[in-house]
């Protein structure tokens, strides 16, 4: 079985700029979250979608979204980037959303705003 | 405010002994724990997880114990191996909260041969 794949790998771009990632979950996984690493704040939950439903939305300002389509891919944009954005982006699939299960991740994407 | 604290950001330990990683939470709702492991420009790799049902869960050479009244967790692992060295994160989630999981800081763990 494939892995959560995410594109691309690393990114650069200018403060301002706009950026969409790229996440393909696990087959036969409906469940898709975003999370954020940074060197200072360390993992954070962006936001889950479940069903092409946002489920569940972390503390982040309305730059980021994300949207996720009929096969369960996802992607997240990040709009008027900032020098602050720079992170390692992860995406992590979970096989549903009503119980408790792990997470398994991808390799990330690691963007880098200058 | 940290719902789940790991307070040793670092662990030096010889190959062949015990590994002992510690997290601590704060929010009682939690009830599903897990610990990954993660290599630097790479994504965490789930290890084992635990119930709150449950107070010990073990997988090979990773045992997880839980202390509910203290809202503690540590992972063990046993032996300790160099292929080991690598930054560790509990996470926990919430009844009803979907796949949203809270981390820890992290703790780096170096085995030395």
């Amino acid at each position: 079985k494939a892995g959560v794949t995410q594109t691309p790998r690393y990114l650069i771009k200018t403060r301002g700029q706009q950026v969409t990632l790229s996440c393909s979950p696990i087959s036969g996984h409906r469940s898709v979250s975003w999370y954020q690493q940074t060197p200072g704040q360390g993992l954070q939950f962006l936001f889950e979608y479940f069903s092409e439903t946002q489920r569940n939305k972390g503390n982040f300002p309305g730059r980021f979204s994300g949207r996720q389509f009929s096969n369960s891919r996802s992607e997240m944009n990040v709009s008027t980037l900032e020098l602050g954005d720079s992170a390692l982006y992860l995406c992590a699939s979970s096989p549903d959303g009503w119980t408790n299960t792990e997470a398994f991740f991808g390799q990330g994407t690691r963007l880098t705003v200058v | 405010d940290q719902q789940v604290k790991q307070n040793s950001p670092s662990l030096s330990v010889q190959e062949g002994r015990i590994s002992i990683l510690n997290c601590d939470y704060t929010n009682s709702m939690f009830d599903y724990f897990l610990w990954y492991k993660k290599y630097p420009a790479e994504g965490p790799t789930f290890l084992i997880s635990i119930s709150s049902i449950k107070d010990k869960n073990e997988d090979g050479r990773f045992t997880v114990f839980l202390n509910k009244s203290a809202k503690h967790l540590s992972l063990h692992i046993v032996p300790s191996q160099p292929g080991d060295s690598a930054v560790y994160f509990c996470a926990a989630s919430g009844n009803n909260a979907g796949n949203m999981l809270t981390f820890g800081g992290g703790t780096r763990l170096m085995v030395k041969p």
